[in-house]
This record gives C-alpha cells, structure tokens and sequence, in this order.
C-alpha cells in the first residue's frame, strides 16, 4: 500500500540532546512538509521541500533542521536549541503545488523528559 | 497579516442534527480552500476542497462546503451528523502568491452526544 510512515510513534528528549524523526513516503510525490501541533493552536510549518536536496523554512524553523538526500525521505531533527519541543509532530506530503491533497503521517509525540 | 480563523474551538450537537463549522480567511487573492479531519493521535484527511467553479462542493462523508467570496468563508456542513463524525476539524487556506505551503486555522473539535 502506498503511504506516509513516520517514526517513531513516541519519542522522549533529554535535555540538551538532538533527536531526529523520521519519515518516508513510497507515494512518488516531489513535495514535503514538516507541521508541528500543539492543542488549540492548529498545525504550524516548519519546513517545506517542492524537491531533492532543497527546503525552505516554515513559519517556526528555529530549533530545527532537515534534508531531503532522497525524494521518499524528509528526516527532521529537534535540536537543542528548540526550548520547547513537546508537540506531536506531522509529516505530510503532495504531488506539488498547493492546490495538491496532502497526505499525512500518523505523527510522532515528542516529549522531554 | 494573512490568517485563518476558525471561531468554535468546540462545537457539540446531538448525533442526527445539521452540523456547521466556521473558516474565514484574510488574504486578498482567490485562495485554495481546504478541509481535513483528524481523529485522536492520527494524520488528517481530506474531506473537501475548492479551487474555481461552483462555490458548493461536495465532500467525503457526507460533508458539503460553500465559498462566500464577499464573506471570505468557506464553511463546512453535514445535515446529519453520526456518533463517528467526533473528530478535530481544520480549515486550511493556500494562496500561489505566499509560497507553495498551507496555512491551518487552529481547528474545532466536534463532540457528538448521543
């Protein structure tokens, strides 16, 4: 079955630690896309790819980075910097362009211990 | 600033009653709207989306949407709403001019009482 997989499903941080997600899509699509939710306020981008070895900042990139080496693979990592990284995190992807369907992960809680 | 809005944080209706929830967007151009769903600790799915055209679309699930240009809404409907519709719901706005990425309005959850 074609699809987004993200993993792991639970993930937990110590302080000062670099954790990375993962996620990967057999659904040949060239677009993908890293939001992050917290209760109430909706999802929020952080980064963005249209193609390999290209991203672009979201709306809150700050704390966190990724690559795009291969066009099924959109790996994110929560770095130390990021103060306040306890969020269930998506992932999703799109043929391209905006007017595309996104289709989504089942995500990643992320959560400091 | 562009935004999405969606005012009903919660909505709850009895299982068999009409069911709408609001989006209003603030961008100046003819955006692309969108609705997803999603259940607890899950992705989101689309229900329905509108590009040009009619301004009344049909979703999945028995969900319906209506472009209000002069309102800047777009607002999603059931007439009967099922115990299995309980979910969060999110409106997302795109507009070509502000890059190839999506805004979310902050979602309402839909409680279902029997």
């Amino acid at each position: 079955d074609g699809g987004i997989t993200q993993s792991p499903k639970y993930l937990f941080r110590k302080e000062g630690q670099n954790v990375t997600l993962s996620c990967e899509q057999n659904l040949n699509h060239d677009a993908m896309y890293w939001y992050r939710q917290d209760p109430g306020q909706g999802l929020r981008l952080i980064y963005y790819s249209q193609i390999v070895n290209d991203f672009q900042k979201g709306d809150i990139a700050e704390g966190y980075s990724v690559s795009r080496e291969k066009k099924e693979s959109f790996p994110l990592t929560v770095t130390s910097a990021q103060k306040n990284p306890t969020a269930f995190y998506l992932c999703a992807s799109s043929r391209t362009g905006i007017n595309e369907k996104l289709f989504f992960g089942s995500g990643t809680q992320l959560s400091v211990l | 600033a562009q935004s999405v809005t969606q005012p009903d944080i919660h909505i709850t209706v009895s299982e068999g009653a009409s069911l709408e929830l609001r989006c209003n967007y603030s961008y100046g151009a003819t955006p692309y709207l969108f609705w997803y769903v999603q259940s607890p600790g899950q992705g989101l799915q689309l229900l329905l989306k509108y590009f040009s055209g009619d301004t009344l679309v049909q979703g999945i699930k028995g969900f319906e949407a209506e472009f209000k240009r002069s309102q800047s809404s777009f607002n999603l409907r059931k007439p009967s709403v099922h115990w299995s519709d309980a979910a969060e719901y999110f409106c997302a706005v795109g507009v070509e001019e502000y890059g190839n990425k999506l805004v979310f309005g902050a979602g309402t959850i839909l409680r279902v009482k029997s």
